[in-house]
């Protein structure tokens, strides 16, 4: 079955540190793969994506995240946080084409913390 | 460019009242259209797509009925509202040929 798994619940991080958030997902063909932020109360904006090519894709906000099929994971990074960052992440999965198969299987999501 | 709009923003309704949630799409035409549900801690449940006018699919039985009477327009219906059907509801498209989604701003739906 057609699964993403985001296994951190909430993560906290100090302010000006590193950041890794796991996504793994479970996929029969070739996936597309997403992250999205969420602020308290809004809608989800794409921080990036990973369609073919470069397996190291950068995002808005100074995010990245590496696309490794070994390990069926595409973990978001980014090097230092600001206290902006804190919100929740999605991870998603989704087929290559678009139309009726064009639907997006979330993760649960990992909610971030920053601390001063 | 292209934008998606949500209305209302927030709502409260008692239990067994009707509900009508809008999403409109401007800037791009035959987009595919979403509705999504989020409660707290469960993540993003697709409750609804639809591929053209008058093509509905459902992702979840339930209380919800959904409907898209113009190209770039989405309404999420219910005849009767129940208390589970409180939360946050998104509504998102995409292209045609990419599945890269755009979300709305969400409404907040309140069921007392």
């Amino acid at each position: 079955a057609q699964s993403v798994t985001q296994p951190d619940i909430h993560i906290t991080v100090s302010e000006g540190a590193s950041l890794e958030l796991r996504c793994n997902y479970s996929y029969g063909a070739t996936p597309y793969l997403f992250w999205y932020v969420q602020s308290p109360g809004q809608g989800l904006q794409l921080l990036l994506k990973y369609f073919s090519g470069d397996t190291l894709v950068q995002g808005i906000k100074g995010f990245e995240a590496e696309f490794k099929r070994s390990q069926s994971s595409f973990n978001l990074r980014k090097p230092s946080v600001h206290w902006s960052d804190a919100a929740e992440y999605f991870c998603a999965v989704g087929a290559q084409r678009g139309g009726s198969q064009g639907n997006l299987i979330f993760g649960k999501g990992t909610k971030l913390s920053v601390k001063p | 460019s292209q934008t998606i709009h949500q209305w209302p923003a927030t709502l409260v309704q008692p239990v067994g009242s009707p509900l009508s949630l809008e999403c409109t799409v401007e800037g791009t035409s035959n987009p595919n259209l979403y509705w999504y549900r989020q409660a707290a801690g469960r993540g993003l449940q697709l409750l609804f797509y639809s591929v053209g006018i008058g093509q509905i699919s459902s992702e979840v039985p339930q209380n919800l009925s959904a409907s898209r009477p113009q190209d770039r327009q989405f309404i999420l219906s219910s005849k009767k509202l129940l208390l589970s059907d409180s939360g946050f509801y998104l509504c998102a498209w995409s292209g045609v040929r990419e599945n890269e989604q755009f979300f709305g701003p969400g409404t907040r739906l309140t069921v007392l």
